[in-house]
């Protein structure tokens, strides 16, 4: 199985703020890789695919890079609603393994 | 949209059959997947099921969960068996969006499966 790695695995940021989250993974994906948004009590939903494709209806201040095995995700410009957990996911190969999640504070 | 129901508190060793009814798209036509969530933890892929028919699912529940699908209700289903304590968390239903790359949205808003006696 291909093992993601987030990190960090939290972090205090303040409005305003520009954060970067990244996530390494276990063998070479190519830009098989997806991130998602989730906050407390609600379903995931997706902000990045393809490693820099940005959802239709995501804001332009998240911004993902990346290729083989190295990734971020960038969020410029923290507005309130941004505070919630992030995580990557690998569509390489089955089975499609999440990072652990970076938890997003209000400092 | 989609809509999961089934989730509830089963004894060790029963088993449960979750739903996730789809509005919008056909389910027949559509690549479809479940992701599980232990409370307080991450996401943990836990099966999939392309159009063609061919499944996927991971070591954890293998040989215990079966993904399938319903053309005629427009429905997705995961029926789990010999359910342990492990299993409990909320199960979200998400189509797999595919164009070279693969991805999950939308997602469903959860159903919850706990196992407990």
């Amino acid at each position: 199985d291909i093992q993601m790695t987030q990190s960090p695995s939290s972090l205090s940021a303040s409005v305003g703020d520009r954060v970067t989250i990244t996530c390494r993974t276990s063998q070479t994906i190519s830009n098989y890789l997806n991130w998602y948004q989730q906050v407390p009590g609600k379903a995931p939903k997706l902000l990045i695919y393809a490693a820099s494709r940005l959802q239709s209806g995501v804001p332009s201040r998240f911004s993902g890079t990346g290729y083989g095995t190295d990734f971020t995700l960038t969020i410029t410009s923290l507005q309130p609603e941004d505070f919630a957990t992030y995580y990557c996911q690998q569509s390489y190969d089955v089975p499609n393994t999440f990072g652990q999640g970076t938890r997003l504070d209000i400092k | 949209q989609l809509v999961e129901s089934g989730g509830d508190l089963i004894q060790p060793g029963g088993s449960l059959r979750l739903s996730c009814a789809a509005s919008g798209f056909t389910v027949s036509r559509s690549h479809m997947t479940w992701v599980r969530q232990a409370p307080g933890k991450g996401l943990e892929w836990v099966s999939l099921i392309y159009n063609g028919g061919t499944t996927y699912y991971a070591d954890s529940v293998r040989g215990r969960f079966t993904i399938s699908k319903d053309n005629s209700k427009n429905t997705l289903y995961l029926q789990m068996n010999s359910l342990r304590a492990e299993d409990t968390a909320m199960y979200f239903c998400a189509r797999v969006e595919s164009d070279s790359w693969e991805w999950f949205d939308p997602w469903g808003q959860g159903t919850l499966v706990t196992v407990s006696s």
